[in-house]
């Protein structure tokens, strides 16, 4: 079964620009989770997507959005590029049911350089 | 909110020594308690979990106790090997898949 693959690896942008990522999750998962890795900040959470709805969401300006499509694959938009954003954007899937937690599964990430 | 407190920061054990990490939870209905470790430049990567209806879960080397009462959870390496050197992050749940993540754990292993 072919992993988390998200696109594009790399990214270098500038202050004010926008830019969209990318993540497909495992075949058969439903659930898209995005998280921006930072050094100081660590692992933090911007949002899930199930089915196409935004489920849950992070403490993240509205710089930030996404969405999921049909097929489960997610996109995550942000808007107006500050410097602070520079950083690793990991997107994980998971089965997810109603029932428990499942195990999430991560992709490569994004490294996000903004000049 | 969750909050996930994670002890030490950095780590570092002779090859062969016993290495422990430790996170304290604040929410007390969290039931689910992963483990991830992360080589540089690499994907976080699941190597155990636990949930809240036992106490220990051991793979291998690797072992995670559960403390509800103190609301604590530990992973426990033995025999540590250089190739355990990585980054530890632990994890507990708000809502359904929203996971608060420990500001991580850089282990080194000295062989």
């Amino acid at each position: 079964k072919a992993g988390v693959t998200q696109t594009p690896r790399y990214l270098i942008k500038t202050r004010g620009q926008q830019v969209t990522l990318s993540c497909s999750p495992i075949s058969g998962h439903r659930s898209v989770s995005w998280y921006q890795q930072t050094p100081g900040q660590g692992l933090q959470f911007l949002f899930e997507y199930f089915s196409e709805t935004q489920r849950n969401k992070g403490n993240f300006p509205g710089r930030f959005s996404g969405r999921q499509f049909s097929n489960s694959r997610s996109e995550m938009n942000v808007s107006t590029l500050e410097l602070g954003d520079s950083a690793l954007y990991l997107c994980a899937s998971s089965r997810r049911d109603s029932s428990s937690y499942n195990e999430q599964f991560f992709g490569p990430g994004t490294r996000l350089t903004v000049l | 909110g969750e909050n996930v407190e994670q002890h030490p920061s950095t780590l570092s054990v002779q090859e062969g020594d016993s290495a422990v990490i430790k996170c304290t939870y604040s929410d007390s209905a969290s039931n689910y308690f992963p483990w991830y470790k992360q080589e540089l430049g690499k994907r976080p990567q699941l190597i155990i979990d636990i949930r809240s209806n036992v106490g220990e879960k051991k793979d291998q080397r690797i072992a995670v106790t559960l403390n509800k009462t103190a609301k604590h959870f530990s992973l426990h390496i033995t025999e540590t090997q250089p190739e355990d050197s990585a980054v530890y992050f632990c994890a507990a749940p708000k809502t359904g898949n929203q996971f608060y993540f420990g500001t991580g754990t850089s282990l080194t292993v000295i062989p």
